[in-house]
């Protein structure tokens, strides 16, 4: 089992839509987790960190974190093109805080 | 620039040479980080240093794989006798709290 875990996608919404990214993680000793967004040929930028129980909500972010299940998420509303890129959830972990990364989720957001 | 330098943005070289990197961290942070991310994968941890030493490795780095930061400000990764599994987006990131981040990374195509 990988340690992070997402849907690979393709994920497509129209325009003006809710986009939901979601993410599950093995280590339960896991504290902080980050959606990164990575356009083609780009490194990835940071959207947001979570590490409480519950929503983070960030203009049109929302970070979800569920650690009894082992679950985080992210909420895109209303959609826009621009969107369009690989999402990536990241957990930091080990003595050196180092990010794991899961495969990412490609989002194409449709005009 | 603020931000996380890395040169040069693209390398080309045969099989078989050695190549070098270098990676410029925001002056502030005394966290570095080198991953690799190939296609269609999330980013993957390979080394760790706070200030100059190297703390942390991972089982990625091969021993044709050596990285230093002299003096705890730049850092280099230098593969040497390259193989074509060694092609893909090598990134620095470097961290003050939990904040992560990256350069625009070193794309290496191995031919």
């Amino acid at each position: 089992q990988k340690e992070v875990e997402q849907n690979s996608g393709p994920l497509s919404v129209p325009e003006g839509a809710i986009a939901s990214l979601n993410c599950t993680y093995s280590d339960r000793g896991s504290q902080s987790f980050f959606w990164y967004r990575q356009y083609s040929g780009k490194s990835p930028e940071l959207i947001m960190f979570i590490y409480s129980n519950g929503d983070k909500e960030d203009g049109r972010f929302t970070a979800q974190l569920n650690k009894a299940s082992q679950y985080v998420s992210l909420l895109i509303r209303d959609s826009q093109p621009s969107d369009s890129a690989t999402y990536l959830c990241a957990v930091n972990a080990g003595s050196a805080r180092q990010l794991t990364f899961g495969s990412g989720t490609q989002l194409t957001v449709l005009p | 620039d603020t931000g996380v330098s890395q040169d040069p943005r693209h390398k080309i070289t045969k099989r078989g040479q050695n190549v070098t990197f270098r990676c410029d961290p925001i002056s502030e942070h005394n966290r570095l980080y080198w991953y690799r991310q190939t296609l269609g994968q999330g980013p993957e941890f390979l080394t760790y240093f706070q200030n100059e030493a190297q703390l942390e490795k991972s089982r990625l780095l091969s021993d044709r794989f050596s990285a230093e930061r002299p003096k705890g400000s730049f850092s280099t990764l230098e593969i040497q006798r390259t193989e074509q599994g060694d092609s893909a987006m090598y990134l620095c990131a470097s961290r003050e709290g939990l904040g992560y981040t990256f350069g625009s990374g070193t794309r290496l195509t191995v031919v």
